[in-house]
């Protein structure tokens, strides 16, 4: 069964200050890595993706990946109160139309 | 910017009768999904579809569940008989050829039995 863990918090930041969330997946096949964004009785929004170790940064947000352990991590810089939000971690295997495998998410909350 | 669109946007339906999500995905993408959401759950992968054929369905996908293309822009999703625990945020997705693995998500359906 492949499983993609998060803590659900919620992770608590000041605005401006920098937020760090976390995942780990269970399938060592996994090539391709997510992170959506998810407001309250919104859809998901894809905000990142990872394909290879290492980081990869697209403005405030920073994708970390480390396929040895298993790890992908979100760092968001100058959190804003608009940030707060779930964020959801997703994997699949690279090959086009397979399944998504979700986390359950990380509630974030930006205060002002 | 395009959008994947979903329509409707709540449905309210007595159990054992059959249930039609409609999606438009994006144009020019080739790869479409149905994930759905339970409250307070994790989104679920139930199918997707390439070529006019499913590519790869879940254990929730059973048999009360159908998917469609049946013109060059809608894509449905249909619950045959629903059920209670059928209460659910339908999702659709889709993805384009060269980046197949990128879905981007319509705003969902809320589908609630009674």
């Amino acid at each position: 069964q492949k499983e993609v863990e998060q803590n659900s918090g919620p992770l608590s930041v000041p605005e401006g200050a920098i937020a760090s969330l976390n995942c780990t997946y269970s399938d060592r096949g996994s090539q391709s890595f997510f992170w959506y964004r998810q407001y309250s009785g919104k859809s998901p929004e894809l905000i990142m993706f990872i394909y290879s170790n290492g980081d990869k940064e697209d403005g405030r947000f920073t994708a970390q990946l480390n396929k040895a352990s298993q790890y992908v991590s979100l760092l968001i810089r100058d959190s804003q109160p608009s940030d707060s939000a779930t964020y959801l971690c997703a994997v699949n295997d690279r090959q086009a139309g397979t399944a998504l495998i979700f986390g359950k998410g990380t509630t974030l909350s930006v205060s002002s | 910017e395009p959008e994947v669109t979903q329509t409707p946007s709540h449905q309210v339906t007595q159990m054992g009768q059959e249930v039609i999500l409609r999606c438009v995905p994006i144009s020019n993408h080739l790869y479409f999904y149905w994930y759905r959401q339970i409250l307070g759950q994790k989104v679920e992968f139930l199918v997707s579809f390439y070529n006019n054929e499913i590519s790869e369905k879940s254990e929730i996908f059973d048999d009360q569940f159908s998917v469609e293309r049946p013109d060059g822009s809608n894509f449905t999703l249909k619950i045959r008989s629903t059920k209670l625990e059928d209460s659910a945020m339908y999702f659709c997705a889709s993805s384009e050829p060269d980046r197949g693995t990128e879905a981007f998500f319509g705003q969902g359906t809320r589908l609630t039995v009674v």
